[in-house]
């Protein structure tokens, strides 16, 4: 069974500066897909950015971006000049391709970050 | 364009009664998904359904928990009766085919408190 985890509870910044969230997973299959979700207090999902295992170039959306390390099973997100609207919980999120799993996301237990003024 | 539409938003019941949750997806969304997240946690998907075929309810629990998609459009989730521990977030989601490289969007859920 693949296993995702997120070992910082909560973190925060200082707006417009830089912080790094970390995620590692564990699965013995070698396609499959890496998402960041986040969740604000509205508690919609929504899709932050997301990584094919496959494909060995970081994924970036805007201020977001991923350092992908496939052999160490490790899948960061990184978000640049942060903003107070990025105050959410973060989830890391893996979804095997094979193996009769029916695409299912397997979520981690999430980071709360907060956005200082 | 509406995205998906989750109702009620909050739920409090009492233990031993039943519960239904309501969740209608983007329109032309064949596929599904209904999450349970529990306070701390990330979601866990409950059931997932392509058209009105339920084709992964491996982790409902049967004995408590049905739900179904009549028409292949809105879908109902219910639990009778309901148990202390069912006290969580339902989140409904939705996406084209079900095929990995599609994105997947959700409702804002449904927060059920159970006393």
């Amino acid at each position: 069974a693949q296993t995702v985890t997120q070992s910082q509870p909560e973190m925060s910044v200082q707006e417009a500066e830089t912080v790094t969230l970390s995620c590692t997973y564990d699965t013995s299959e070698n396609n499959y897909y890496l998402f960041w979700y986040k969740q604000p207090p509205s508690r919609q999902m929504i899709l932050v950015i997301r990584q094919e295992a496959y494909k060995q170039q970081n994924a970036t959306e805007n201020r977001f971006s991923v350092n992908f390390q496939k052999a160490a099973k490790s899948f960061s997100l990184k978000i640049s000049d942060s903003q107070l609207g990025d105050t959410a919980m973060y989830f890391c999120a893996f979804m095997n391709l094979w193996g009769g799993s029916n695409y299912k996301l397997t979520f981690g237990k999430g980071t709360l970050l907060t956005v200082n003024p | 364009e509406a995205g998906v539409v989750q109702s009620p938003r909050y739920k409090i019941i009492e233990k031993k009664q039943p519960v239904a949750f309501w969740c209608n997806p983007i329109s032309g969304h064949n596929t599904l998904y209904w999450y349970r997240q529990n306070l701390g946690q990330g979601p866990e998907l409950l059931i997932r359904y392509e058209n009105e075929e339920a084709v992964d309810d491996s982790q409902l629990p049967k004995d408590r928990f049905s739900a179904e998609r009549l028409k292949g459009v809105d879908s109902t989730l219910k639990i009778q009766p309901a148990e202390l521990g069912d006290s969580a977030v339902y989140l409904c989601a939705s996406s084209l085919n079900g095929q990995p490289h599609e994105k997947l969007f959700f409702g804002s859920g449904t927060q059920l408190s159970v006393l």
